[in-house]
């Protein structure tokens, strides 16, 4: 069965300091793979997307990612943490195989940032 | 281009009542998903339709959850008899038709229900 495992339920970092955010999946085929940022109250927002291609992929906000497929992983990465990056990551794997391509999400990091 | 609306963005209710939620999918988008994201945990998957067709449903949606889409345009996700853990935020999502998919799904900003 398909499945997202982020190995970390809270991640804290220093202002500017690096981070790096851990998503590993089980899938069948070629996954379709996304991260997504969740604030206090608010939406998902789309950090960045892979379907194919160039296995380092570039989002929003400065973030990166890098699919892995013999790791089966697709880690989040930042070179320097802002304090408005504090929120709750989701990694997600789009379901192609029944259709659907709805999403399968892991259960999120959420990040703290220290002044 | 407007994004997903879901109304109302907050629902205050006492066990044992009704609600039902409203999503406006973003036009032209003829695939929608409602997915419940509970306190600490990403958002599962509840139910799924193409047009007004419900084409897949969780065992996540029980007898008291009923979701509909009657002329493939928004959609309602009405809970009878609520409990305290049906408290939770309740998302919404659309994506375009299968020639023009990019496998990307567009959220709306929830719906939270707290059941006292």
């Amino acid at each position: 069965a398909q499945s997202v495992t982020q190995p970390d339920i809270h991640i804290t970092v220093s202002e500017g300091a690096s981070l790096e955010l851990r998503c590993n999946y089980s899938y069948g085929a070629t996954p379709y793979l996304f991260w997504y940022v969740q604030s206090p109250g608010q939406g998902l927002q789309l950090l960045l997307k892979y379907f194919s291609g160039d296995t380092l992929v570039q989002g929003i906000k400065g973030f990166e990612a890098e699919f892995k497929r013999s790791q089966s992983s697709f880690n989040l990465r930042k070179p320097s943490v802002h304090w408005s990056d504090a929120a709750e990551y989701f990694c997600a794997v789009g379901d192609t195989t029944s259709g659907t391509y709805k999403y399968i999400f892991g259960t999120g990091t959420r990040l703290k940032v220290l002044a | 281009d407007t994004g997903v609306s879901q109304n109302p963005r907050h629902k205050i209710t006492k066990r044992g009542q009704n609600v039902t939620f409203r999503c406006d999918p973003i036009s032209e988008h003829n695939r929608l998903y409602w997915y419940r994201q509970t306190l600490g945990q990403g958002p599962e998957f509840l139910t799924y339709f193409q047009n007004e067709a419900q084409l897949e449903k969780s065992r996540l949606l029980s007898d008291r959850f009923s979701a509909e889409r009657p002329k493939g345009s928004f959609s309602t996700l009405e809970i009878q008899r609520t409990e305290q853990g049906d408290s939770a935020m309740y998302l919404c999502a659309s994506s375009p038709p299968l020639s023009r998919h990019t496998g990307e799904l567009f959220f709306g900003e929830g719906s939270r229900l707290t059941v006292l």
